[in-house]
């Protein structure tokens, strides 16, 4: 089975840090994929890659950064970190080219609480 | 308008019981569908894809209708253990390798 990895289940950091959340994939995934999760809103998308060092906004990439610099790696970064980005971060991963066959597989999640 | 909708519920059923989702959804070029399920704090996991001509595994049965752009999730002798949060996924269609999801229907089964 696909196993994607995040480093952290939770994490508590005060405002204003620079924060990275960290995503393995051990399948030789080509897409990559960061969302956050909040009550009501459902999953919505942050940053994906599709390729070691290419990256792709998402709907919501305001205040966070990403980085792709190895093909089972994905980190997100949020620059400095406030109290409206408390959330769920969900990573996930696919082969190229099966997401419209087989959706994702996601990491168990990392809950941030910016204090 | 969000790209995916559905009623968040919550559905409170009694074990046994048939219960169905539905899911609308706002972009005609949607290629793909999903239903994922999501547990009380854990990750979401993929349910089913859906197909054009309807698929069913099990005691799930999805349907998709282009022409009204909605999917749904019947799910036939409810068990405790149905009990969870399903999200209905669409991709776009628009050449992005990311799927969309709604924000989901929580279904509660009850003994």
């Amino acid at each position: 089975d696909v196993k994607v990895t995040q480093s952290s289940r939770y994490l508590v950091k005060r405002t204003g840090e620079k924060v990275f959340l960290e995503c393995v994939q051990d399948m030789d995934h080509e897409n990559m994929f960061w969302y956050r999760q909040d009550p009501g809103l459902g999953l919505r998308l942050i940053y994906f890659s599709y390729d070691v060092k290419m990256k792709e906004k998402g709907d919501i990439p305001e205040g966070y950064s990403v980085s792709r610099e190895k093909k089972e790696r994905f980190s997100l970064i949020l620059e400095s970190a406030s109290t409206n980005q408390t959330s769920m971060y969900l990573c996930a991963s696919s082969r190229q080219g099966t997401v419209s066959n087989y959706g994702y597989t996601f990491g168990s999640g990392t809950r941030l609480t910016v204090v | 308008r969000k790209e995916v909708e559905q009623d968040p519920g919550p559905f409170n059923v009694p074990e046994g019981a048939t219960v169905a989702f539905n899911c609308t959804y706002s972009n005609s070029a949607s290629q793909s569908f999903f239903w994922y399920r999501q547990d009380c704090r854990k990750e979401p996991k993929l349910l089913m894809s859906v197909y054009s001509s309807g698929n069913e595994d099990g005691r799930f049965t999805a349907q998709l209708n282009r022409a009204s752009q909605y999917i749904s999730l019947l799910i036939r002798d409810s068990k405790l253990s149905d009990s969870a949060t399903y999200l209905c996924v669409v991709n776009s269609g628009t050449g992005r390798r990311a799927l969309t999801f709604g924000s989901g229907t929580r279904l509660q089964v009850q003994p």
